[in-house]
Parts: structure tokens; C-alpha cells; sequence
């Protein structure tokens, strides 16, 4: 049980373009899901906490504007990297937790973005 | 507030060899502790938790992990290594009664690399 899903698994595209990644919660209801960005082998940076039906909380730096986060329902979560620039290029993972997990996160295989 | 630190960004070790990859937290309520490990382009899996109860906590793979609250360490031991048991290994805190969900803070990771 606890699977989570992410869509796609990579993605190239062209500078000032926009991007969605979609995050699934397989077998349970996510009432929360987080956003991780990940650079080449440094660890998990928390972007921001999405709670179903509420607006995304972002972390400090996070431009929300730029990465749009929607939880419509309790098993989606999209990421949208709008106007992406070869900086934005990185590893993006989803995590999924319900009130059932007792503060565990289930992860996502993660989606790897890379903007020309 | 909390924090992690993960000694050692690369550990080798022969395979047969013992493992021991270190984590220090800093926490300022009672920690859930947890170490999760990542296969090259993957997402990350749990490997084992620490919440309340048994200070010594049994993972999957043969990994175990022992809270130890007065040395503010969680380090990761298996008594034997196999080579397919590299990897990244990450150490990561969220607050002890956090309510539905979370945030974790991740360590900066280490590298695990088994050699024969």
C-alpha cells in the first residue's frame, strides 16, 4: 500500500515555456502532499506543503508564483514550473501523507526536469 | 526548530563489512526520526522510523537504527553489507506530534558505495 505516482518521470523543454507535473496517491487519500526539489547530490529541499483544497503554503525563497501548486482532490497534486528557465532545470519529488501515516511522508519516483 | 547532520557524504565499505552511517538531529519538541534510501533517479524509500516506544528500531534490508536521545543521534547499522546496498542514504527529523502531517528535514545525505 502507500504508492504514490508522478507524471512524467522526465521531461525536456524550451526556455519560457510551462511545465506540469502531476503527483498521484495510488491506494490512499493524501490530505497532505509536499514538493522537493532535489539538485545533483545534494538532498531534498522542501518547496511547499499543499493541503487539499487550501492554498499551498511555500517555503521562504519559493517563488509561488513561478511554481503553481494545486491539490483539487484528495489523491492529485500538480506542480506547474511556469516561464522555466534553465535554472529551474533539477529533480522535482512529490511526497503524499494522510492522517493515518502518523507524520509519514510516501514518496513519489520523482519527475526530472531539464529546460533548454 | 531542526536540523540534521548526516557525518560523512561518502562511506565504503567491503561488501560483508559492517555499515554505519552516522545522524545527529537538533530538535527543539520530541523527534520522529526516519532514514530513507535513494537508488540513482528514483524517488526515496523508507528504510526504517523511529516515533516513540523501542529505541531500537528494525528496517527492511537488515537495517537497523538506534535512537539514543542523550547523544541526539539515530545512525544506521547493518551487520553485513551486500552490493546492492549502494546508494544515498538520508537521515531526516519531523516533530513528535506534529498533528496530520509533517514537515521533514532532510540531512545532506551520504553516499554509500560497497565494494567487493
Amino acid at each position: 500500500g502507500a504508492v504514490v505516482s508522478q507524471h512524467p518521470s522526465w521531461v525536456i523543454c524550451k526556455s519560457g515555456t510551462s511545465v506540469k507535473i502531476e503527483c498521484r496517491s495510488l491506494d490512499f487519500q493524501a490530505t497532505t502532499m509536499f514538493w522537493y526539489r532535489q539538485f545533483p547530490k545534494q538532498s531534498l529541499m522542501l518547496m511547499a506543503t499543499s493541503n487539499e483544497g487550501s492554498k499551498a503554503t511555500y517555503e521562504q525563497g519559493v517563488e509561488k508564483d513561478k511554481f503553481l501548486i494545486n491539490h483539487a482532490s484528495l489523491t492529485l497534486s500538480t506542480l506547474t514550473v511556469t516561464s522555466a528557465h534553465p535554472e529551474d532545470s533539477s529533480f522535482y519529488i512529490c511526497s503524499a501523507s494522510s492522517p493515518s501515516s502518523y507524520n509519514e511522508q510516501f514518496f513519489g519516483p520523482g519527475t526530472r526536469l531539464t529546460v533548454l | 526548530a531542526q536540523s540534521v547532520t548526516q557525518l560523512g557524504s561518502h562511506v565504503s565499505v567491503s561488501e560483508g563489512a559492517l555499515v554505519l552511517l552516522r545522524c545527529n538531529y537538533s530538535s527543539s519538541v520530541p523527534p520522529y526520526l526516519f532514514w530513507y534510501v535513494q537508488y540513482p533517479n528514483q524517488g526515496l524509500q523508507l528504510l526504517l522510523k523511529y516515533t516513540t516506544g523501542a529505541t531500537l528500531v528494525k528496517g527492511i534490508n537488515g537495517f537497523e537504527a538506534e535512537f539514543k536521545k542523550s547523544e541526539t543521534s539515530f545512525h544506521l547499522t547493518k551487520p553485513s553489507a551486500h552490493m546492492s546496498d549502494a546508494a544515498e542514504y538520508f537521515c531526516a527529523v519531523s516533530p513528535f506530534g506534529g498533528g496530520t502531517a509533517s514537515k521533514l528535514t532532510f540531512g545532506t545525505g551520504t553516499r554509500l558505495q560497497v565494494t567487493l
